[in-house]
């Protein structure tokens, strides 16, 4: 069965701190992986992510896919308490159209 | 613009009644979604629509009934719904690109349906 698991599931940490959340997938041929970042509805596209390795940057955010672990990571420098919000990461299956979401983690930045 | 907007925003329902959510795009997406999402859990896949055809039905149960009236717009009929159905559903859209390996197929989701069954 495809699985797509977030660590940690939730995290707390200072204004200004680096943090680093974990996704990783068993998902037979994979086409891509998604980052999404969710305040309180709609989860808002970060990132997507193919075999081709390369590193995406987006400000303070940056994400990378290791293809040999079946993993990505989601990078914040320098946090702010606006990046509050739980983040979700999905893989879509290589038919297409078919999106599975992980766990997520649940980020919280305090003053 | 990469808005889904999604209709209503809150509705609160018995079991007995009839109720639709809607949804829309004008991004000529070809793929729509529909997710449910309990608190503190990710987005469940339910249905996915390609071409205004109905291809991924997630073993849904019948009193979820999709429809996909033309490529922009994308509906949900709710009938005798349980109190376990209060979620928020959220609909998505995508390019939808099956057959294309690199194609960027990203979904953007609307606001949001917050569904409460009584």
């Amino acid at each position: 069965e495809d699985k797509v698991v977030q660590s940690p599931l939730s995290l707390v940490v200072h204004e200004g701190d680096t943090v680093t959340l974990n996704c990783s997938y068993e998902v037979t041929n994979f086409r891509s992986l998604l980052w999404y970042k969710q305040e309180k509805k709609a989860p808002t596209f970060l990132f997507m992510l193919t075999s081709s390795g390369i590193e995406k940057k987006s400000g303070r955010l940056s994400s990378i896919l290791d293809k040999k672990e079946l993993s990505s990571i989601l990078n914040i420098t320098a946090t702010q308490t606006g990046d509050s919000a739980i983040y979700l990461c999905a893989v879509e299956r290589p038919t297409g159209n078919q999106f599975y979401f992980g766990t997520g983690t649940s980020l919280t930045v305090i003053p | 613009d990469t808005e889904v907007t999604q209709t209503p925003k809150h509705l609160v329902m018995g079991m007995t009644n009839k109720k639709s959510l809607k949804c829309e795009q004008h991004m000529g997406h070809r793929a729509m979604y529909w997710y449910k999402q309990k608190a503190k859990k990710p987005p469940e896949l339910m249905f996915v629509y390609s071409y205004e055809k109905l291809s991924i039905n997630e073993s849904v149960p019948s009193r979820f009934s999709p429809e996909c009236p033309n490529s922009s717009l994308l509906n949900l009929h709710l009938h005798a719904l349980q109190p376990e159905d209060s979620a928020l559903y959220l609909c998505a859209s995508s390019q939808d690109a099956p057959d294309r390996a690199n194609a960027k197929n990203i979904q953007y989701f609307g606001a949001g349906t917050r569904l409460s069954v009584l």
